[in-house]
């Protein structure tokens, strides 16, 4: 069966300091992966996504970036983060297939405090 | 006007009532209609995929009415565990990544 790991789980950072967020999943190949942020009381936000290595979009101008190094594997960086970084964020992944509906899963998510 | 749109709740209901949410999308080409549950500080999970003809799975029943634009999520029953935020998601046609938007959520709190 598929998973997904995310961490670290709780994460307290000052302003201006670097960020690397790591996101795997297991159990299958060629996922579509994503970054999502949810700020308190406010809804997911797309960050960003990946249909394949190397490849991302991003959905919003911000102080981030992702890679994909791997085929399962999500980064999400920040050379300098602001005051407004502060989030929950959370990897998911999904798998098309024909005729399938496509379903997206979360991994546990880290939550981000900028200090 | 957003994308995807929940009232924002929150619905307190004592346990063993039905209770329904609502939830509008605006992209009329919209192809793909989710249910998830959240808990506080924990990430979504999915409920139940929502279908044309709608679908039930125990207690949960959801529905989709595209002449409105809306989906539907009625809980019977309401047990103290079905207290979170249930958030819907839509996934619009086109793009490679046919992306997912998602409600800001309705919080569900089922009283004793």
């Amino acid at each position: 069966s598929q998973t997904i790991h995310q961490w670290p789980a709780t994460l307290v950072q000052p302003v201006g300091s670097p960020l690397s967020l790591e996101c795997t999943v297991e159990g299958t190949s060629n996922p579509n992966l994503y970054w999502y942020r949810q700020a308190a009381g406010r809804g997911l936000q797309l960050l960003f996504y990946s249909v394949g290595i190397g490849q991302i979009s991003s959905e919003v101008p911000q102080n981030l970036s992702a890679s994909r190094p791997q085929d399962r594997q999500f980064i999400l960086s920040s050379k300098k983060l602001l005051l407004s970084d502060s989030g929950f964020y959370l990897c998911a992944w999904s798998v098309e297939a024909p005729g399938a509906v496509e379903k997206l899963f979360f991994g546990s998510g880290t939550q981000l405090s900028v200090l | 006007r957003k994308e995807v749109e929940q009232d924002p709740g929150p619905f307190n209901v004592p346990e063993g009532a039905t209770v329904a949410f609502n939830c509008t999308y605006s992209n009329s080409a919209s192809q793909s209609f989710f249910w998830y549950r959240q808990d506080c500080r924990k990430e979504p999970k999915l409920l139940m995929s929502v279908y044309s003809s709608g679908n039930e799975d125990g207690r949960f029943t959801a529905q989709l009415n595209r002449a409105s634009q809306y989906i539907s999520l009625l809980i019977r029953d309401s047990k103290l565990s079905d207290s979170a935020t249930y958030l819907c998601a839509v996934r619009g046609y086109g793009g490679a990544t046919n992306k997912l938007i998602f409600g800001t959520g309705t919080l569900l709190a089922v009283q004793p």
